[in-house]
């Protein structure tokens, strides 16, 4: 069964916009979260990241939310671009140490 | 800029052979792991290692089996590959302890099996 859940397959998103793209996770034990980034023919590359102390971390132009009593994550690009294309993949750390459980991937499309 | 290779591509195979898939990375990093990625699952996590010479299972260790004889080297073996193991398959490697859970991805091997 899937512990995390990334509902929307894929989003489009005018260049300038904010993307807006939602994880969501059924175990509350879940206490680190990442966010990766996949182009085609390439391997994820980790984003931004998240403990389950914090709501909200920031980077950039990538800002993650942390909503734990809805068991929800979110990550917020502002503004977008066209670079910003890919799958988007949110993962988050069991309590058995170093596994992680993927959700199943978000494709980004920021039209220009 | 640490380095995840893996030893091929694109590998086609025919049911029954045995597969190995090959991952090397350059940071010193303790974990390695094994993923299948395919089309609405995400990646699902089929062993991982946490320094030479052991292994855990994941989610989906069915078919599969791992060898970590070096720190820097993590195979997958399929004994004997079958049509529903045609997927992606990508590395990963982190270091140990809680100082970063970031994982650095190879760039995968897509295996289709006939």
């Amino acid at each position: 069964d899937q512990q995390v859940k990334q509902n929307s397959p894929s989003l489009s998103v005018q260049e300038g916009r904010i993307s807006i793209l939602n994880c969501d996770y059924t175990n509350s034990m879940f206490d680190y979260f990442l966010w990766y980034k996949k182009y085609p023919a390439e391997g994820p590359t980790f984003l931004i990241s998240i403990s389950s102390i914090k709501d909200k971390n920031e980077d950039g132009r990538f800002t993650v939310f942390l909503n734990k009593s809805a068991k929800h994550l979110s990550l917020h690009i502002v503004p977008s671009q066209p670079g910003d294309s890919a799958v988007y993949f949110c993962a988050a750390r069991g309590n058995q140490g170093n596994q992680f459980y993927f959700g199943t991937g978000t494709s980004l499309t920021v039209i220009p | 800029d640490v380095k995840v290779t893996q030893s091929s591509r694109y590998l086609v195979k025919r049911t029954g052979e045995k597969v190995f898939l090959e991952c090397v990375q350059d940071m010193d990093h303790e974990n390695m792991f094994w993923y299948r990625q395919d089309p609405g699952l995400g990646l699902r996590l089929i062993y991982f290692s946490y320094d030479v010479k052991m292994k855990e299972k994941g989610d989906i260790p069915e078919g599969y089996s791992v060898s970590r004889e070096k720190k820097e080297r993590f195979s997958l073996i399929l004994e004997s590959a079958s049509t529903n193991q045609t997927s992606m398959y990508l590395c990963a490697s982190s270091l140990g302890g809680t100082i970063s859970y970031e994982q650095y991805f190879g760039p995968g091997t897509r295996l289709t099996v006939t």
